[in-house]
């Protein structure tokens, strides 16, 4: 079983829709979670952080189900700017190490206007 | 503040060949990190460096792969002989300790 599991999508949406991804984590000890965005050829960049107590930065909208081991993303009011593909990232530390980055395979998300 | 520079962007060579990939992390970073991502997939660790100590490289493929970062700031990845399935975009990312990861722009690899 993967460390990281999100659906693959693509969801295509219009312009103006809310839209969510879920992601789902096997283990346990993971630590921290983030979700990248990556356009298409390009590098994945830091979209944000997840908190226990779930996080807005501006049309978006993190949660965390510790106890269903799952992690969320909303995106409010779609832009053409935000098609890409969204990649859940949870940290995973074993005994003293640093922990290493699981990434998903990402979601692909089209915005059409 | 100046990113994570990588080089080439691109590569192209025939299997069995050698290639090598250089990454200049962001200044003050301990940290630095390989990762290969197949199209249609999401990155793999190959290997990620605290200073110049290897941290951790359990998915490095060591019949063929080698990296080093012998100074605690560059890098440098070498595939020995390339295969096929190593067409791939290779990324380099810096952190600090403990911190979300910053990826250069990465290496496109062809291998024919």
């Amino acid at each position: 079983r993967k460390e990281v599991e999100q659906d693959p999508g693509p969801f295509n949406v219009p312009e103006g829709a809310t839209v969510a991804f879920n992601c789902t984590y096997s283990n346990s000890a993971s630590q921290s979670f983030f979700w990248y965005r990556q356009d298409c050829r390009k590098e994945p960049k830091l979209l944000m952080s997840v908190y226990s107590s779930g996080n807005e930065d501006g049309r978006f909208t993190a949660q965390l189900n510790r106890a269903s081991q799952y992690i969320s993303l909303l995106i409010r009011d779609s832009k053409l700017s935000d098609s890409a593909t969204y990649l859940c990232v949870v940290n995973i530390k074993r005994g003293s190490t640093l922990g290493r980055l699981y990434f998903g395979r990402g979601t692909q998300l089209t915005v059409w206007p | 503040e100046a990113g994570v520079a990588q080089s080439p962007r691109y590569k192209i060579i025939e299997k069995r060949q050698s290639v090598a990939f250089w990454c200049n992390p962001i200044s003050g970073h301990a940290t630095l990190y390989w990762y290969q991502q197949i199209l249609g997939q999401g990155p793999k660790l190959l290997i990620q460096f605290q200073n110049n100590g290897v941290v951790d490289d359990s998915q490095l493929p060591k019949d063929r792969f080698s990296a080093e970062r012998l100074k605690g700031v560059d890098s440098t990845l070498k595939i020995q002989p390339a295969k096929l399935e190593d067409s791939a975009m290779y990324l380099c990312a810096s952190s600090l300790t403990q911190r979300p990861l910053h990826f250069g722009n990465g290496t496109r690899l062809t291998v024919t």
